[in-house]
């Protein structure tokens, strides 16, 4: 039972435009959510957070955006670079304790 | 400062064999928490610890334990490995594991024949 769903396996975009990476929840009761980045071979990076009683969190040029009603939260990236080319997981917990994790979404970003 | 160590970086066991691996979480960190990554899928949460306590169990069979030491460093314990156990493991520490952040070691790649 996928509680956090990316349903995009791949995404490619121009070097210096938005990425926007995609994530459903079933869980009403998740209230923390992460985004991480992944590349081969090596563990996953945290990105940034968001917490349920907020629906907008930036730090540079990652932004997230969460929707409580729909379930849905999204990674903004601007403006995008090579350099994030990798794979791109959302996670959600209740209380932070415990992460589902979606099966993530691989960025390709071409120069 | 060091980030989230892990040990070994990877090993190749036998069916039937016991594996141990390792983690010592970020300077400060009390909560560490385990995660089996397999081929194209998402990290599945195994265990979570803090305080030297188990916070959290996923749905992992017996054959899978974990334990924390008073300096915070961690083991998880798999017995009796199975092809299917072939997998990353990987270990996160956070400050207090609520709602704060969680960074990965590098993992463990571990490889059962």
């Amino acid at each position: 039972d996928q509680q956090v769903k990316q349903n995009s396996p791949s995404l490619s975009v121009q070097e210096g435009r938005i990425s926007i990476l995609n994530c459903d929840y079933t869980n009403s009761m998740f209230d923390y959510f992460l985004w991480y980045k992944k590349y081969p071979a090596e563990g996953p990076t945290f990105l940034i957070s968001i917490s349920s009683i907020k629906d907008k969190n930036e730090d540079g040029r990652f932004t997230v955006f969460l929707n409580k009603s729909a379930k849905h939260l999204s990674l903004h990236i601007v403006p995008s670079q090579p350099g994030d080319s990798a794979v791109y997981f959302c996670a959600a917990s209740i209380t932070g304790n415990q992460f589902y994790f979606g099966t993530g979404t691989s960025l390709t970003v071409i120069p | 400062d060091a980030g989230v160590t892990q040990s070994p970086t990877h090993l190749i066991k036998t069916r039937g064999q016991h594996v141990t691996l390792r983690c010592s979480p970020i300077s400060g960190h009390k909560s560490v928490s385990w995660y089996q990554q397999v081929l194209g899928q998402g990290p599945q949460f195994i265990f979570q610890y803090y305080e030297k306590e188990e916070r959290g169990r996923g749905n992992f069979p017996d054959r899978f334990s974990a334990r924390q030491f008073p300096n915070y460093s961690s083991e998880l314990n798999v017995n009796a490995l199975l092809l299917g156990d072939s997998a990353l493991y990987l270990c996160a520490s956070s400050k207090t594991g609520g709602y704060s952040e969680a960074f990965f070691g590098q993992g463990t790649r571990l490889t059962v024949v």
